[in-house]
């Protein structure tokens, strides 16, 4: 099994439509969780961190599930400008080296 | 606002060429790191640095040297390029005592071809 599995897409959408993606991790020792976002070409960016309760951001909404080991990340209202690709990105345990899913890519259709 | 600042964004190397890239952070960060991005592999790890003075090896280290000598720069050599080496190369930092911790924050990359 893959240390941060994701789904790759593409996930073609249209405007205003809901889209969610979820990423499996195996290192149950994993402490922290992110969502990142890369645009074509671009340098990856922090989109949000995951909590354990849950965290909201504006349209964005991340959700960890500790016992099934997986994060989730919906997006609502998709919009043009949220075509991208989304990482999953775990600690490996309890330091502080990231492990990177390969991503998912999202393409919002007008 | 600077961030991680990389140098060159391109580069064309030929095999067996040595070279270095550049990677600054203005952030006070004391944790840098170097990665590479290739098609289908995702951001595989090649050196990190925990502090000044302080490096380790990654996911992917062969071919690679890097040192710190100060908190703020974190150059990768390539030693002997290969064509192998042809990849998208981005700089990462993060961790100061006021932020969260391993939130990264990456310079816009250097994207190098070995011919």
């Amino acid at each position: 099994r893959k240390e941060v599995e994701q789904d790759p897409g593409p996930f073609n959408v249209p405007e205003g439509a809901t889209v969610a993606f979820n990423c499996t991790y195996s290192n149950s020792a994993s402490q922290s969780f992110f969502w990142y976002r890369q645009d074509c070409r671009k340098e990856p960016k922090l989109l949000m961190s995951v909590y354990s309760s849950g965290n909201e951001d504006g349209r964005f909404t991340a959700q960890l599930n500790r016992a099934s080991q997986y994060i989730s990340l919906l997006i609502r209202d998709s919009k043009l400008s949220d075509s991208a690709t989304y990482l999953c990105v775990v600690n490996a345990g309890n330091n502080r080296k990231l492990i990177w899913g390969l991503g998912t890519s999202l393409a919002v259709n007008p | 606002n600077a961030g991680v600042t990389q140098t060159p964004k391109f580069q064309v190397l030929k095999t067996g060429q040595s070279m270095t890239l550049q990677c600054a952070q203005d952030m006070n960060h004391e944790y840098m790191s170097w990665y590479r991005q290739d098609p289908g592999m995702g951001l595989r790890l090649i050196h990190y640095s925990v502090g000044a003075g302080i490096t380790d090896q990654g996911e992917v280290p062969n071919g690679y040297n890097v040192s710190r000598s100060t908190t703020e720069d974190f150059p990768l050599r390539l030693l002997s390029a290969a064509p192998s080496q042809t990849s998208v190369y981005f700089c990462a930092s993060s961790g100061t005592k006021r932020s969260a911790k391993n939130i990264q924050y990456f310079g816009a990359g250097t994207r190098l071809s070995v011919l």
